[in-house]
Parts: structure tokens; sequence; C-alpha cells
């Protein structure tokens, strides 16, 4: 147990639906990461959140919607999704302010059918 | 040019062999660095960080840095099947405000 959840595990969604995935740290760290991971592709960093602020926002798509409402806490809203954003998105944490090593939780596999 | 590069891969090794992994970066100004082993269908886990030059010893796996010449390496002594993962290298640059830049990853089998 890494000490970073996540919720769902497994999300099935139509491209009209809208969804959020959850992640939480039990570990006091101060940033929080999300990441898509795509089959046999490598990990791609979409939004930092260091000290409950935002910051970096990698030309993710507008369907994607982060909310970090703590330092414990990060959502990422879905809506109107393309079958090309099926992947496993990786939720990750770290201390100082994002310099340190990150710990992942163990995602969610995302199907957009 | 990648910012953090690794060898392609996939390398296979047999059991009981060495393993070494390797990745550089553009950086010259990167102080801390990481390797995390991937399973497949599960998430990176952190299994090695090294911020000074020269070895790190933790089990059987030992982190190599030198930063003059801008890589750092993973030995894996006595491979195992079970070792047999993606290896992500992360450097934290200061061109990313400090934070970590992964590699694409290096998949290792290891064969009985």
């Amino acid at each position: 147990e890494t000490g970073v959840t996540q919720t769902p595990r497994h999300l099935v969604m139509g491209m009209t639906n809208k969804k959020s995935l959850k992640c939480e740290q039990h570990l006091g760290h101060n940033a929080m990461y999300w990441y898509k991971q795509s089959a046999k592709k490598p990990l791609e960093l979409m939004f930092v959140y260091s000290l409950e602020e935002r910051v970096e926002n990698n030309s993710v798509p507008s369907r994607f919607s982060p909310e970090c409402p703590n330092s414990s806490h990060l959502f990422l809203h879905l809506h109107t999704l393309q079958p090309e954003d099926s992947a496993l998105y990786l939720c990750a944490s770290s201390q100082d302010g994002g310099i340190g090593e990150q710990y992942f939780g163990p995602g969610t596999r995302l199907t957009v059918t | 040019q990648k910012e953090v590069e690794q060898n392609s891969g996939p390398l296979s090794v047999p059991e009981g062999a060495i393993a070494s992994l390797n990745c550089t970066y553009s950086d010259r100004g990167s102080q801390s660095f990481f390797w995390y082993r991937q399973y497949s269908g599960k998430s990176p886990e952190l299994i090695m960080f090294i911020y000074s030059n020269g070895d790190k010893e933790d089990g059987r796996f030992t982190a190599q840095l030198n930063k003059a010449s801008q890589y750092v390496s993973l030995l894996i002594r006595d491979s195992q099947p079970s070792d047999s993962a993606t290896y992500l290298c992360a450097v934290n640059m200061r061109t990313n405000a400090g934070k970590s830049t992964f590699g694409d990853g290096t998949t290792l089998t290891v064969k009985p």
C-alpha cells in the first residue's frame, strides 16, 4: 500500500457521460499529479498541483478538468471524452512542493466507448 | 533530443545475470535522480533515488550517478524473473522547475 488511493479502479463510460476520478493521499505531501498512460506508451504528465495551486497544465484538452480542494485530495472531472482517451490514469503525490520522489496510486483504468 | 533518454530496449538477460539500465539527461544542473519499476498493468513504484555522484547500493540494486557525463544507471545483480518489468528513470530538472521528468522506460525481461 503506497498511501495513495484512487477510485474507481475501473471505469467504462460513453462519450456523452460525465464522470470524475478521485485521488487521495495519506502521506502528508504537498504536491499532487495526474498522469495518463496509454497502452505501450510512456507516462504523460497532465496536471500538477503544488500547495493546492495548479502549476502545470501540459496542453491537456478542456474535456479534462482537474480540481484540488486541499493538499490531500485531487479530482479529474471528465466530460465528452473520445475513445482515444481510454488509458490508465495515474495519480501521484510528492513532498517539497513537487521536487521530491513521487508515490503513485494504483490507477484508474478508463475505457471510453 | 529528449530531456531524459533511456535505452530503447527491450532488454533480456538470463536469470542470475547483471542487468544494466542506462539513462542520460540534458539539464546539467539536475540534482535528484530516481528509478521507478512498473509491472505490466500496475503503477510505477519507487525503487531507488540518488543525489550525489558515485554509487548507491540497496540490496541487489545499485544506482550509479555521473553528473559530469550526465548519466545515471541502475544495475540489478542476480536478476530474477520477478525483476521483469519496465524501469523508468526520472530526473528533477531545473528546466522543469525542479519537478521530475520521466524517460520513456526500458522493458527488462529476465529469462529463467
